[in-house]
């Protein structure tokens, strides 16, 4: 069966240092991976989106990478602040345009 | 309003309610999702509509929830005699193209 999964451990690191977060997935052949970052009480918010032929992106602070090989994404938060503290989800869009997600891995950095 | 909206933003019903939650999306996304989101999971997708006709239905988890979006805007999700697994945040997502979905901020739902 399809299979999406995260670390469901809280990411708990310092403050200016790189939080790496790991999506793993099974039995898709996905055409693009995204990460969303969610808030307590609040919905996800669309944060980078990487496509089966592209191997990184980067948006600020934010790099991604997709190995469709091992059929990984890793997502990386560099000199993270407090305010990145949040849940972060990764999701497979599979057919009709529906996204399937990850548990989501909790990241709390501290000052 | 330029975001996804949802009402109520918390419902509380006792068990055997039926429940109504509401959907408005960004003017003009001809896609609208809806998800259902346990307590520390990642969301799961209930159903999906493209203007009013309802493409996919499958991840509906029993036929008392319906979901109509008449007139290809403002969306309802119907629960029909609630149950206490039904108690979790239902999302609402509006998409104008193919990539990034817009999420509205949730209903949380707890039944009694």
């Amino acid at each position: 069966s399809q299979k999406i999964e995260q670390n469901s451990e809280a990411l708990n690191i310092q403050e200016g240092k790189t939080a790496t977060l790991t999506c793993n997935y099974t039995n898709y052949s996905p055409a693009y991976l995204q990460w969303y970052r969610q808030d307590p009480g609040r919905g996800p918010v669309f944060l980078l989106l990487i496509r089966e032929n592209e191997k990184e992106k980067r948006k600020e602070r934010l790099k991604v990478t997709f190995d469709t090989t091992l059929k990984q994404s890793l997502f990386h938060i560099t000199a993270s602040q407090p305010a990145d503290s949040a849940t972060y989800l990764c999701a497979l869009r599979a057919a009709g345009n529906k996204l399937t997600f990850g548990g989501g891995t909790r990241v709390l950095v501290k000052p | 309003g330029a975001g996804v909206s949802q009402s109520p933003r918390y419902k509380v019903a006792k068990r055997g309610q039926d429940v109504a939650l509401r959907c408005d999306p960004i003017s003009g996304h001809v896609s609208l999702f809806w998800y259902q989101q346990a307590l520390g999971q990642g969301p799961e997708f209930l159903t999906y509509f493209q203007n009013e006709a309802q493409l996919d239905k499958s991840g509906l988890p029993s036929d008392r929830f319906f979901a109509e979006r008449p007139e290809g805007s403002v969306s309802t999700l119907k629960i029909q005699r609630t149950q206490q697994e039904d108690s979790a945040v239902y999302l609402c997502a509006s998409l104008a193209g193919e990539e990034e979905q817009y999420f509205g901020p949730g209903t949380r739902l707890t039944v009694t």
